[in-house]
């Protein structure tokens, strides 16, 4: 059975800082991994999909990379900002799912000004 | 952003009661979800569609029934709520391997 694991579970740092986030998954039978954002009290929003044949997608100031070999995928945000805080969760998408994604807990972050 | 709707956005009801949220989408998408949010246990999918009158259970489905008779609504009804039910329960849409697009959620409170 497919499991999704984040980690941290919350990270605070300051302003400016690069900073990545881990997400780890234990079947690598994936059609794709996806990052999504949520801000308190809202839905969630997706941020990037990593197909399971890519190694890498970017948008603006993140950048995502998928190593299925070994489990693991990483968000990278440049240059954090306030604006960036937020609950970051993944998912994966495994082929005996039907469509159903796999979610981790997600990680809490804060960027302090 | 993607077009789906939630409602109600809140409601407040009693034990026993029957509760029926409705997600709405435009966008012709084939999938829809039920999700429930919960403190420590992050996203949990409670039923899904696959297309009208296509319905699947998911991880957490006991109390739970849903229907989809339109391509672009799908209902998820608690028949007799309870407190455990008590969250907030998101719906979202996608287009197979498509990335998933969420509804703002329904904050259901059960007394």
């Amino acid at each position: 059975k497919q499991e999704v694991t984040q980690i941290p579970a919350a990270l605070s740092v300051p302003e400016g800082e690069n900073l990545v986030l881990n997400c780890s998954f234990t079947d690598s039978a994936i059609y794709n991994l996806q990052w999504f954002r949520q801000d308190p009290g809202k839905g969630l929003t997706s941020l990037l999909l990593i197909q399971s044949s890519q190694r890498e997608q970017t948008s603006g100031r993140l950048n995502a990379s998928l190593d299925k070999s070994s489990g693991r995928s990483t968000l990278y945000i440049a240059a954090s900002q306030p604006g960036d805080s937020a609950t970051y969760l993944c998912a994966v998408l495994t082929m005996d799912s039907n469509y159903q994604l796999i979610w981790g807990a997600g990680t809490k972050l804060i960027i302090k000004p | 952003d993607a077009g789906i709707t939630q409602s109600p956005r809140h409601k407040v009801t009693e034990t026993g009661t029957p509760v029926t949220l409705r997600c709405h989408q435009t966008e012709n998408h084939r999938y829809m979800y039920w999700y429930r949010q919960d403190p420590g246990h992050g996203l949990r999918l409670i039923h899904y569609s696959y297309g009208v009158k296509d319905t699947d259970k998911g991880e957490v489905s006991d109390g739970y029934s849903v229907s989809r008779s339109k391509t672009e609504d799908f209902l998820l009804t608690l028949e007799s709520a309870t407190s455990s039910q008590t969250s907030v329960y998101f719906c979202a849409i996608s287009e197979g391997d498509q990335p998933q697009h969420f509804g703002d959620g329904t904050r259901l409170s059960i007394l």
